[in-house]
């Protein structure tokens, strides 16, 4: 069954570790996206690719970066995890194509707390 | 930069009624809109997606509308279930590949 999945799903670290959230989708769609997502707020983008060695930033300003070196996985490393960086952290992925074009599917989500 | 509203920010009903969330968007030149729902905690299930060109979409229960002249998107739930009660979310596309988020309507539907 196509599907995206992200890992972990919980995190808790202290703060300066490196952390990298696995991202990885099963439908073949070239778009994906990361998104912020604090407690009753709205998303926020903070990374998106359009394809293999494609990334860009998005709205919100990030500390974090990604690499897609395959279509169907997009991971995102924090360097040296702070406070600041709890949040939810969310990952879709879209088709490029098609009737159903830009319709974003998501993960079920990360959830980290950096102590 | 496109402002999307939801109102209202919550709602309660009771079962069986038919509701209608509401989602408000200041820039028309959108590619398309997607109602999403979410459960606390989890990732966002998509609902419906209209492209630009269409003004409604519907699945089961759920009627999506678009009216991009005047800025607006409703979401109609009919004979509403305790199972429906989550928060609800209106995404936009823009022309530009960007997405835009509402904050959300968090509906509670009390058997």
């Amino acid at each position: 069954e196509a599907d995206i999945y992200q890992t972990p799903r919980y995190l808790v670290i202290g703060t300066g570790k490196k952390i990298t959230l696995e991202c990885s989708q099963t439908m073949g769609h070239d778009k994906m996206y990361w998104y912020q997502q604090d407690p009753g707020m709205e998303l926020h983008l903070i990374h998106y690719s359009y394809g293999v060695n494609s990334t860009e930033k998005g709205d919100l300003s990030s500390e974090s970066t990604v690499s897609r070196i395959r279509t169907e996985h997009f991971p995102l490393t924090l360097e040296s995890a702070r406070p600041s960086h709890t949040s939810q952290y969310l990952c879709a992925s879209g088709t490029s194509g098609g009737p159903r074009l830009d319709e974003q599917f998501f993960g079920p989500g990360t959830r980290l707390t950096v102590l | 930069k496109q402002e999307v509203t939801q109102i209202p920010a919550a709602l309660s009903v009771p079962e069986g009624e038919n509701l209608v969330l509401n989602c408000s968007f200041t820039d028309s030149a959108i590619y398309n809109l997607q109602w999403f729902r979410q459960d606390p905690g989890k990732g966002l299930t998509s609902l419906l997606l209209i492209q630009s060109s269409q003004r409604e979409q519907t699945s089961g229960r759920l009627n999506a509308s678009l009216d991009k002249s005047s800025g607006r998107s409703t979401l109609y739930i009919a004979a509403s279930q305790p199972g429906d009660s989550a928060t609800y979310l209106c995404a936009l596309a823009n022309t530009g590949n960007q997405f835009y988020f509402g904050t959300g309507t968090s509906l509670t539907v009390i058997p």
